[in-house]
């Protein structure tokens, strides 16, 4: 088992480019989720999705982010344009049923 | 909304202290209750989790009770090693709609010194 596999791991960019932030859940499970972990506010939900349906993106902070799932092993989460406070560590986690939920890496999103 | 407060830290100890991270939680319901440690540049891993009350949770010398009477999971290790540096969040699940919505509270990052 591979784990979640999230790309890339570092990401730099300008303010104003647009970021695309991807993740390969562990197969089989059905529940994806992507946390936003910063300094400041510790790690956030962001969105979730079951049976690759976005079930509660209250959490998204506004309309430069946007996240899809066109299939049960992958998803993206974009910000587009980016700005510097989108600045944080990218978590996407996958789950099956009411199991524990399983981390990747993250990304490390800097935007200068 | 649901919320979970943590102590924050950071905290360093000498090997073979004892430990403990303290974790309260405001829910409505019947939540479930999680440890979970990040190792440096690493995701978050789960460490041990309690589903009722008066459950105890327990993994690699680290354990934590589920109290329903103080809404507390307090996280302890008799003897903490180098090698348990890592940060810990204390969290729990609204468990709705089948899947594991975790709500976090905001780490504590232990040092462990030889």
């Amino acid at each position: 088992d591979a784990g979640v596999i999230q790309s890339p791991r570092h990401e730099v960019t300008e303010m104003g480019q647009e970021v695309t932030l991807r993740c390969k859940p562990i197969s089989g499970h059905n529940s994806l989720f992507w946390y936003r972990q910063t300094m400041m506010r510790g790690l956030e939900l962001l969105i979730y999705f079951n049976n690759n349906v976005p079930i509660d993106d209250s959490g998204m902070p506004e309309d430069r982010f946007s996240a899809k799932m066109p299939n049960a092993s992958f998803s993206t989460l974009k910000i587009q344009p980016s700005e510097p406070r989108d600045s944080a560590v990218y978590f996407c986690a996958s789950s099956f049923e009411a199991s524990p939920l399983h981390f990747g890496n993250g990304t490390r999103l800097t935007v200068t | 909304g649901d919320s979970v407060t943590q102590m924050e830290g950071p905290v360093t100890l000498s090997e073979e202290a004892f430990l403990t991270i303290n974790c309260t939680y405001t829910a409505t319901g019947y939540p479930s209750l999680f440890w979970y440690v990040q190792y440096p540049g690493e995701g978050l891993q789960l460490l041990l989790k309690a589903t009722k009350a008066d459950d105890k949770g327990s993994n690699k010398g680290f354990e934590a009770t589920y109290r329903k009477e103080t809404t507390s999971f307090h996280l302890e290790k008799g003897s903490v090693q180098v090698s348990d540096s890592a940060v810990y969040f204390c969290a729990l699940s609204d468990g709705q709609g089948g899947s594991e919505k975790l709500v976090f509270g905001k780490g504590m990052k232990l040092t462990v010194n030889p």
